[in-house]
């Protein structure tokens, strides 16, 4: 059973710009979080997606977007990007049903300039 | 808010020896608790996780203890391998799905 699927896995990005992130969750799960991850922040949640729509919002501005497709796949997107947005941004997919183990992908790293 | 905090952040032991990590969370109605373990360049893999209604599971060399009342839970390893140096995570949510609220991670070394 493949994994959880992220692309691109590196990307430089100057301020000002936007970038966006894929996820294709594993075969069957309708639930994708979205989580970044820095040194001084450590994990943190962003959103979650199930069955296309939002369930979850963290504390981030609304620069910061996602979406979910019919298929689960999903996306993230971050506009007007700042120096501080450099980070690994982690996926996770699950089945979506109550609280269960959620399975990361390796993530995007992304740096902006 | 929602807190979880995790200590220490970097644990060094000898091969063979036990690892402790511990956490503690702030809201009250947090009901799962997994650990992670993130290698260098890999996402967190789930490694143990446990649930309000069970005070400790066991898992091979690997067992989570948690405490309700004192909003404390624990990660213990023993016999310890240099395979298990990697960053571990502890993190608690309250049956929101995906949204997990993690500890600033252990960094553990295993000395040969």
């Amino acid at each position: 059973k493949a994994g959880v699927t992220q692309t691109p896995r590196y990307l430089i990005k100057t301020r000002g710009q936007q970038v966006t992130l894929s996820c294709s969750p594993i075969s069957g799960h309708r639930s994708v979080s979205w989580y970044q991850q820095t040194p001084g922040q450590g994990l943190q949640f962003l959103f979650e997606y199930f069955s296309e729509t939002q369930r979850n919002k963290g504390n981030f501005p609304g620069r910061f977007s996602g979406r979910q497709f019919s298929n689960s796949r999903s996306e993230m997107n971050v506009s007007t990007l700042e120096l501080g947005d450099s980070a690994l941004y982690l996926c996770a997919s699950s089945l979506g049903t109550g609280t269960g183990e959620l399975f990361f992908g390796e993530g995007s790293r992304l740096t902006v300039l | 808010g929602e807190n979880v905090e995790q200590h220490p952040s970097t644990l060094s032991v000898q091969e063979g020896d036990s690892a402790v990590i511990k956490c503690t969370y702030s809201d009250s109605a947090s009901n799962y608790f997994p650990w992670y373990k993130q290698e260098l360049g890999k996402g967190p893999q789930l490694i143990i996780d446990i649930r309000s209604n069970v005070g400790e599971k066991k898992d091979q060399r690997i067992a989570v203890t948690l405490n309700k009342t004192a909003k404390h839970f624990s990660l213990h390893i023993t016999e310890t391998q240099p395979e298990d140096s990697a960053v571990y995570f502890c993190a608690a949510t309250t049956n929101q799905g995906g949204k997990l609220i993690f500890g600033q991670g252990t960094e553990l070394s295993v000395k040969p």
